[in-house]
């Protein structure tokens, strides 16, 4: 089973900008796949970011503030969750997904956001 | 707007049943395809399951296949999640989740709040 490496923890100061990684394997090629990103608060579910394919297939979702934007580093085989000019109400957990062609959903372990 | 309520959560002892079910409203229920996904305490979320709009097509996570069901009751826009032979690590949250895609499937766009299932003795 394939695993998506998230780091467990990131600070970040007001007004900065934060980029949350997720590492896949070496030996899945990155490029085709859909990034799905997900934040959640404490005590509430999960809520839908973004997905990212490439520059030309990219979803914001629906009310989610333009700080918030998706990329691909196919040197690392990651996605890249930026946040720029991060901001108190960003302090939460960040999941990446994505959907694998045995028609099952792989999420990361998550990226905790601590907002100095 | 969009409303995925989830209901069914309970303690339960290993080796028992339970079933939980989500109701949806705000939305076309017949057009799209469904998840469970879990999270147990404190730890990150888990895919469970994934039904077809039509409730055709699904698929389980390994962890849970032969022991839970989902399934679908499209004239009542719920959703449901049969799960049999529980054990101590099936304890979490299960969240009821749509997909977003309803000519295919693989990304969640929409979550409800979630249910929590406890199995212990």
């Amino acid at each position: 089973q394939a695993v998506l490496t998230q780091p467990s923890s990131l600070s970040a100061s007001p007004g900065a900008s934060a980029s949350l990684t997720c590492t896949l394997p070496s030996g899945i090629n990155f490029v085709t796949y859909r990034i799905y990103w997900y934040q959640q608060k404490p005590g509430s579910p999960p809520q839908f970011l973004l997905r990212y394919t490439s520059d030309s297939d990219y979803l914001q979702g629906s009310g989610v503030p333009s700080r918030f934007s998706g990329s691909k580093d196919a040197s690392a085989n990651a996605a890249i969750l930026l946040i720029s000019g991060v901001q108190s109400e960003d302090e939460a957990d960040y999941f990446c997904m994505i959907w694998l062609s045995s028609a099952s959903m792989i999420f990361g372990g998550g990226t905790k956001l601590t907002v100095l | 707007q969009v409303q995925l309520v989830e209901s069914g959560g309970g303690v339960v002892q290993p080796g028992g049943s339970l079933r939980l079910s989500c109701a949806g409203s705000g939305f076309t229920f017949t057009r799209y395809p469904f998840h469970w996904v879990r999270q147990a305490p404190g730890k990150g979320l888990e895919w469970v399951a994934i039904l077809s709009y039509d409730g055709v097509s699904q698929n389980y996570a390994g962890s849970v296949r032969g022991r839970f069901t989902i399934s679908r009751d499209n004239s009542r826009s719920t959703l449901y999640l049969q799960m049999n032979s529980l054990k101590a690590e099936d304890t979490a949250i299960y969240y009821c989740a749509r997909d977003m895609y309803t000519n295919g499937w693989g990304g969640i766009d929409f979550w409800g709040q979630g249910t929590l299932v406890t199995v212990s003795s």
